[in-house]
């Protein structure tokens, strides 16, 4: 089955570090890009960067720079999200999803990864 | 950044009648605009993509078209299961953004 699974809820406080993994199956893991979306109620959906499996390019929002770190593990084609010195404005529900190209839109989504900061 | 604008906010529509959504860019994004629904507790599915091209397996009723800075999202004949978030989202230019959505509700 295609699919993205990501790993569970997480509480951390201010200016803690949290690390989620989002591990995929059932496709060739390095011909598609890996996005992170951010939900956060009131804001909607915010884009932090994108990683292209194949060579590790990454290219991050601005706003998210510095803070973000995307990474994957071809051996265990699996993704992962270090977003560090957090605050509580980024509590919300974190989602990795695939996209086969730059340009095009994502069409294949984790379930999601609540983090509450407080 | 290229700002996304969504109209309407808010849509109460009856089953059967049709619904279209706008997504206006504050510069073109080309066709690098695709259009995704969202119900609650779930992830956001893609619907659309670049501008007008369906997805295997969504029902025939969504359409979209548009280039540049104007496009829309057209649901015809609208079911129960359409209530939900619709959200538009441009990777023509990083940072990707999206529109801040609109919510359908059916009557």
């Amino acid at each position: 089955e295609v699919q993205l699974v990501q790993s569970g809820a997480e509480v951390r406080r201010p200016g803690e570090s949290l690390t989620i993994s989002c591990e995929t199956s059932g496709y060739t893991f390095i011909t598609y890009f890996l996005t992170w979306v951010r939900q956060v109620p009131g804001i909607g959906l915010e884009w932090l960067g994108h990683i292209n499996p194949t060579d590790s390019f990454t290219e991050y929002a601005p706003s998210f720079e510095g803070r973000v770190t995307l990474s994957v593990d071809k051996s265990t084609r699996t993704a992962f999200l270090q977003l560090s010195s957090l605050r509580a404005s980024d509590s919300g529900t974190y989602y990795c999803a695939r996209r086969d190209s730059i340009l095009t839109g994502q069409d294949l989504w984790g379930q999601g990864t609540r983090v509450t900061v407080s | 950044e290229v700002v996304l604008t969504q109209s309407p906010d808010f849509q109460s529509v009856a089953p059967k009648e049709k619904l279209t959504i706008t997504c206006r860019a504050s510069q073109s994004v080309g066709t690098s605009l695709h259009w995704y629904q969202q119900k609650p507790g779930e992830a956001p599915k893609l619907l659309i993509k670049y501008g007008s091209q369906s997805l295997s397996g969504v029902p025939s009723r969504f359409s979209g078209s548009g280039s540049e800075t104007d496009f829309t999202l057209t649901i015809s004949s609208l079911e129960a299961e359409d209530a939900a978030m619709y959200y538009c989202h441009q990777t023509t230019d990083s940072p990707n953004t999206f529109g801040q959505g609109t919510k359908l509700e059916i009557k």
